[in-house]
């Protein structure tokens, strides 16, 4: 399944299937970037980062993608299990301008059995 | 132990009363948050404080009054409440440096509604 992000805020997906959450930032001049997920009633929690000279990093069952030239990102989950439902949220940080993390508008992950 | 924690969790109050919310680190950042997120779960700072110092400050109403009595301590301060102050707000913290590996970590959230 995949998502548009900002235009689809919510995706929906078989269990054991692969999400791909995307994500269009703003500033050119950012150059570094988090994924953050955030359940029901709790707060954001940090998946994944990436830094401007990278274009892919992975971790546990996620990736994440940056394509500078287009000012997007993408978050893969691999084999998506019932505990990423969630509302997954991209943030952009121009770290020469203060530690001021803006946030994407979010997309709603529903994973369906 | 909670790395962020922030009290109360929830809070109900009337219009024009004034109230706070704490907030505590025990990761030995030296940098601390403020953000708000509302009904439609869009997430925007408000404030940050470095080493007790406000650095971050945006277009927020004056009636909202960070304090820092330390650097593991930010406190929100909220006069006159209003109904548009009804919203979720996060405390977070994080290293001064966000280029050495370190991130931004978020606390569980303080639920204010005003009526």
């Amino acid at each position: 399944g995949e998502s548009v992000g900002l235009h689809l805020p919510t995706l929906s997906v078989q269990e054991g299937d692969n999400s791909i959450i995307n994500c269009a930032y703003s500033n050119s001049a950012s150059d570094y970037f988090i994924w953050y997920k955030q359940e029901s009633g709790k707060g954001p929690q940090f998946i994944i980062d990436i830094r401007s000279n990278m274009d892919k990093r992975q971790g546990q069952r996620v990736t994440v993608l940056l394509n500078k030239t287009v000012k997007h990102l993408s978050l893969q989950i691999a084999a998506t299990q019932p505990g990423d439902s969630a509302v997954y949220f991209c943030a952009e940080l121009f770290t020469g301008g203060g530690n001021k993390l803006t946030f994407g508008t979010g997309t709603q992950l529903k994973v369906e059995l | 132990d909670t790395a962020v924690s922030q009290t109360p969790k929830y809070l109900v109050t009337q219009m024009g009363n004034d109230k706070s919310i704490k907030c505590e680190q025990n990761l030995g950042h030296d940098t601390m948050y403020w953000y708000k997120q509302d009904s439609k779960k869009f997430l925007k700072i408000m404030f940050s404080y470095n080493n007790k110092e406000l650095i971050i400050n945006e277009t927020v109403p004056n009636r909202f009054s960070p304090k820092s009595p330390d650097k593991a301590h930010l406190n929100l301060h909220i006069n006159s409440l209003e109904l548009g102050d009804s919203a979720v707000y996060f405390c977070a913290s994080s290293q001064e440096s966000l280029l050495s590996g370190n991130t931004i970590y978020f606390g569980e959230g303080s639920w204010l509604t005003v009526v």
